[in-house]
């Protein structure tokens, strides 16, 4: 398996322009995270999905921030319009079902580094 | 709501000192406890973890502590290495089975030569 891939590994874009993040989870895992990461806030999780289903997007920054799993290979993280202060790396991670007896590694793809000017 | 604080948030050391993270959760219905080590420009990555029902673990330098009646764990790396160097998250699983894992804040790692 080739891990969680994530597309564009780097962005740069303009104050006020839409800017779209995507994501491959692992086959067969069935969560699915963001996370941005900053020097100030750290690792912030802002959305997750388990079966396709926003579950918990209280991480979600404001209105601005949008999350869609259309189906279980493919995640979109939108942000529109950008601003300087969104500009952070941003990572997507899958993990294995959960369950009572499971215990849940986290599978982090390699981020993009969006910067909006 | 659940909360991780995670101590020192830097850390210096000489090769082949020990180095030792500290970490304590809110939620005690927290189970799980894992350790990710990212390195520069790198994808934070799973180096250890551990279940409530045990209270220590080691994989070669590396070793996790729990005490859930203080409800706090840590991490311990022994001899260290110039590439031990890098940032060190702490998480703890939330209650509910829900998948979702609290992360630390962070404790940069440098290993001086």
């Amino acid at each position: 398996d080739a891990g969680v891939i994530q597309s564009p590994r780097h962005e740069v874009t303009e104050m006020g322009q839409e800017v779209t993040l995507r994501c491959k989870p692992i086959s067969g895992h069935d969560y699915l995270f963001w996370y941005r990461q900053t020097m100030m806030r750290g690792l912030e999780l802002l959305i997750y999905f388990n079966n396709n289903v926003p579950i918990d997007d209280s991480g979600m920054p404001e209105d601005r921030f949008s999350a869609k799993m259309p189906n279980a290979s493919f995640s979109t993280l939108k942000i529109q319009p950008s601003e300087p202060r969104d500009s952070a790396v941003y990572f997507c991670a899958s993990s294995p079902p959960g369950g009572r007896s499971s215990y849940n590694e986290q599978f982090f793809g390699p981020g993009t580094r969006l910067t909006v000017l | 709501g659940e909360n991780v604080e995670q101590h020192p948030s830097t850390l210096s050391v000489q090769e082949g000192d020990s180095a030792v993270i500290k970490c304590t959760y809110s939620d005690s219905a927290s189970n799980y406890f894992p350790w990710y080590k990212q390195e520069l420009g790198k994808r934070p990555q799973l180096i250890i973890d551990i279940r409530s029902n045990v209270g220590e673990k080691k994989d070669q330098r590396i070793a996790v502590t729990l005490n859930k009646t203080a409800k706090h764990f840590s991490l311990h790396i022994t001899e260290t290495q110039p590439e031990d160097s890098a940032v060190y998250f702490c998480a703890a699983r939330g209650s509910g089975n829900t998948g979702k894992l609290i992360f630390g804040q962070g404790t940069t790692l440098q290993v001086k030569p």
